[in-house]
């Protein structure tokens, strides 16, 4: 069965320091991916996606995921994180050409000023 | 554009209980799901709608949990009898796709349970 793994499953940082959330999935066919946040009594948003193409991608709020197909990853960077960045970051993934989204079990981020 | 409705936000019930939870999704979609996030643990979808019929339930426990999205539109979720471990949060959310992938899935706020 499919899988998303989240390694951190919390990160401490300090502001301005930079983030890389890691992320891997098992699945050998053609995958779509996402990560997902929840700020603190807030629903879960879309950060950013990919689908195909550029295997770098640019979110909201200077977020960005690199696809490495070869490593079945798609870690999650900032490269200077704010107070507000903290929440909870989840990576999800669909396959076989439909919408269900399989989640990892997240990764609890808190920046400290 | 209103997101996706849930309630009620909050429910304590004891075991055995029954609880029920209603959601609209964003006006226009077509695609509805039910997701369970038990704590530390990410969301698992427990039910898909496309309109008003079942695309995968395959991992909702039907002896115990039934859903309904009678008129295509809103949904609701319920749970007869209630267990411990039934304790989570249960988010609804709703994509415009027609069950492919490209579309952005929303989520409601959710609906806490605490069974007790």
């Amino acid at each position: 069965a499919q899988s998303v793994s989240q390694h951190n499953h919390h990160v401490i940082l300090s502001e301005a320091a930079s983030l890389e959330l890691g992320c891997n999935y098992s699945y050998g066919g053609t995958v779509n991916l996402f990560w997902y946040v929840q700020y603190p009594g807030q629903h879960l948003q879309l950060l950013l996606k990919y689908f195909s193409g550029d295997p770098l991608v640019k979110g909201i709020k200077g977020f960005e995921a690199e696809f490495i197909k070869s490593k079945f990853s798609f870690n999650l960077r900032k490269p200077s994180v704010q107070w507000s960045d903290t929440a909870e970051y989840f990576c999800a993934v669909t396959v076989y050409n439909t919408d269900k989204l399989i989640f990892g079990t997240g990764t609890r981020l808190q920046v400290f000023p | 554009e209103a997101g996706v409705a849930q309630s009620p936000r909050y429910k304590i019930i004891e075991k055995r209980q029954s609880v029920a939870f209603w959601c609209n999704p964003i006006s226009g979609h077509a695609t509805l799901y039910w997701y369970q996030q038990i704590l530390g643990q990410g969301p698992k979808l427990l039910i898909q709608f496309q309109n008003n019929g079942v695309v995968d339930d395959s991992q909702l426990p039907k002896d115990r949990f039934s859903a309904e999205r009678l008129k295509g539109v809103d949904s609701t979720l319920k749970i007869q009898p209630a267990k411990l471990e039934d304790s989570a949060v249960y988010l609804c959310a709703s994509s415009s796709g027609q069950g492919s992938t490209g579309n952005t899935i929303y989520f409601g706020e959710g609906s806490w349970l605490t069974v007790v």
